[in-house]
């Protein structure tokens, strides 16, 4: 079966701090992996995805993300936090044509 | 690039009605929309697939008679929650991808209060 964990349901981190939003997944053969970013009452925004190739991904407002197979996961990181990036975020899975599977969901807050 | 809009954003409406929401892809053709309903602090549940000029494809425990897709052109789908209910109240987004197999990009979301 496939599944997104998303272990944390909550991170706070320090403004200008790194931060990190975690994500393994299950899921048979080589999945397509996304992050997404929902702020309150909108919709997903999407930050980036990794297909192949190069293991970190770079994306939209700062973040980036690595892909580690062996641990299969796809952790979200941003160097230095700002408070505009508190909001509620997203990994994805998609194996192969299927469609996207979403963990939980992890509410940043950046503490000013 | 790749914005999808919703229409309403949020909508209130009386027991027994029925809603429609449009989901609409502004500058790409989406060959595929998807619709999602998202309860309160809960991830996305992915409620149908649609294909333009075919009939969705719903997930398991998803009532189409009561959830009414339709995906008439390449950049519009519609979802009529049809003889609504207060436990129909949620939050209703759309997603559509220009290829299959391509990134999803999302709609604004639209929030529906059956009272």
């Amino acid at each position: 079966a496939q599944s997104v964990a998303q272990p944390e349901d909550q991170v706070n981190v320090a403004e200008g701090n790194p931060l990190t939003v975690k994500c393994t997944y299950s899921v048979s053969g080589n999945p397509y992996l996304f992050w997404y970013v929902q702020y309150p009452n909108r919709g997903l925004q999407f930050l980036l995805k990794y297909i192949t190739g190069d293991n970190l991904v770079k994306g939209s407002y700062g973040f980036e993300a690595e892909f580690n197979k062996s641990q299969t996961s796809f952790h979200l990181k941003k160097p230095s936090a700002l408070v505009s990036d508190s909001a509620l975020y997203f990994c994805a899975v998609k194996p192969g044509a299927n469609n996207l599977f979403f963990g939980t969901g992890t509410r940043l807050t950046v503490i000013p | 690039g790749a914005v999808v809009s919703q229409h309403p954003s949020r909508v209130i409406c009386k027991s027994g009605t029925s809603v429609k929401i449009e989901c609409r892809s502004l500058d790409f053709q989406a060959t595929t929309m998807f619709w999602y309903r998202q309860f309160p602090k809960q991830s996305l549940m992915l409620m149908a697939t649609s294909n333009e000029g075919s009939k969705a494809t719903y997930e398991q425990g998803v009532e189409k008679d009561k959830f009414l897709i339709n995906h008439a052109s390449l950049t519009l789908s519609t979802l009529t929650v049809t003889s609504a209910h207060p436990e129909d109240s949620s939050f209703y987004i759309c997603s559509a991808s220009p290829f299959v197999g391509e990134t999803q990009y999302f709609g604004p979301g639209t929030r529906l209060l059956v009272l």
